[in-house]
This record gives C-alpha cells, sequence and structure tokens, in this order.
C-alpha cells in the first residue's frame, strides 16, 4: 500500500466551480500535512498546511483534515484557469521530517 | 519570507560530466535541506536529507558516491552529480525548512528545480 494516495485525476472544473481534491495516507502517527501545487515545468508551491482535525481556510482554499480516517481534502473555490496544475499531497512521518508525496491529481479549470 | 533559491536552472552537459548545483536558503537558515528527482509525469522521489556540518542521509537506492551532497553552512547545501549519464537526466529539485529551531512541523520551501540533461 502506498503511504499517501491522491484521487486520480485528471479532475476537469468549470471557471468559477470548486475543486475538490482527497488525499489518504497510511501512517496513522502522521502530524503534519501539505498541499503543494506544481505548474508543468516548475518545482512544488506550497499552498497550505493543516496540523489539528477540522477545516483551516486561506483565501479560495480549504483544507481538511480527519485524523479518525487517514484523511485529508483541498477545496478550491471559484476555480481559476490560473488554478490549473498538478495539487501534491504531502505528509511527514510520525518520527521524522521527511515528507511523502502522493503522485498528484492535475486539475484543468475550463475558462 | 522563506524563499529558496536554486542555481543553475538549467544544465546540459556530456556523458562523464560531473555538475554541481547549489540551493540557498535566503531569508532565514536552513538546519536541515532536502534533495529530490522528478521524473516527467511522476511525484517528487526524496534522494536524501542534508544537514548542516553533518553527512547527509541517503534513501535506500540512491548512491552516495554518485549523488554528492555538502551542506556546510546553514544557508548552503549543494548535489554534485558525479560522472553523469543520460539515465541521470532529471529535474532536481531541492527543499530547506525551518527545522531544528523549535519548529518541527514548518513546512518544505523548493527551489525552482535545476533541469539536467545529460547528452
Amino acid at each position: 500500500q502506498k503511504e499517501v494516495e491522491q484521487n486520480s485525476g485528471p479532475l476537469s472544473v468549470p471557471e468559477g466551480a470548486i475543486a475538490s481534491l482527497n488525499c489518504t495516507y497510511s501512517d496513522r502517527g502522521s502530524q503534519s500535512f501539505f498541499w503543494y501545487r506544481q505548474y508543468s515545468g516548475k518545482s512544488p508551491e506550497l499552498i497550505m498546511f493543516i496540523y489539528s482535525n477540522g477545516d483551516k481556510e486561506d483565501g479560495r482554499f480549504t483544507a481538511q483534515l480527519n485524523k479518525a480516517s487517514q484523511y485529508v481534502s483541498l477545496l478550491i473555490r471559484d476555480s481559476q484557469p490560473s488554478d490549473s496544475a498538478t495539487y501534491l499531497c504531502a505528509v511527514n512521518g510520525r518520527n521524522d521530517y521527511k515528507l511523502s508525496f502522493g503522485a498528484g491529481t492535475t486539475v484543468t479549470v475550463r475558462a | 519570507g522563506a524563499v529558496v533559491s536554486q542555481h543553475p536552472s538549467w544544465v546540459i552537459c556530456k556523458s562523464g560530466t560531473s555538475v554541481k548545483i547549489e540551493c540557498r536558503s535566503l531569508d532565514f537558515q536552513a538546519t536541515t535541506m532536502f534533495w529530490y528527482r522528478q521524473f516527467p509525469k511522476q511525484s517528487l522521489m526524496l534522494m536524501a536529507t542534508s544537514n548542516e556540518g553533518s553527512k547527509a542521509t541517503y534513501e535506500q537506492g540512491v548512491e552516495k558516491d554518485k549523488f554528492l551532497i555538502n551542506h556546510a553552512s546553514l544557508t548552503l547545501s549543494t548535489l554534485t552529480v558525479t560522472s553523469a549519464h543520460p539515465e541521470d537526466s532529471s529535474f532536481y529539485i531541492c527543499s530547506a525548512s525551518l527545522l531544528g529551531q523549535g519548529e518541527k512541523d514548518q513546512p518544505q520551501h523548493f527551489g525552482d528545480g535545476t533541469r539536467l540533461s545529460i547528452l
């Protein structure tokens, strides 16, 4: 079983809609969860991080964490064409600082 | 804040050449830096963890004699790909974090990456 799994893409949404990205992780002791955005040919850019159960909002982005279900999600509200990218879910290990990345979900926002 | 600079952005060189990539944290001190490799259409693969003043910790399957890592200061880590061959062609990305400074869970911030092409 992979450590971090993301819902398979690609995900296509119309402009203005909500894009919903899901991620599950296998290590129940994981404590820190991150969402990165990666444009084609570029390096990852931090979007959100969350440590506690519940929701965390930052502008049009909302991260949701449920440690009991080992599940973290990212919602993008009012999606814009500039949101078209691959979104990477990353999880810190229980006892170290290393990140485990999911395979990524590619999002395309249709104008 | 938390800007990470990586240089060079692109390298094209002949097989057998050694290539050095620099990673700098510009506005913070990073006791720990990470080196990743990413092949097309794949996610990031951690190669090694670089700690200032000590030897790097390599992931399983990564040849430490081929990928030399030096972390001589709190703001600079270098990766040298020795005797590079076409199969080493990839996108190499470093990251840095405020780890070890009372901020265990601080995010990693990535450099812009180095695209390495070995002919």
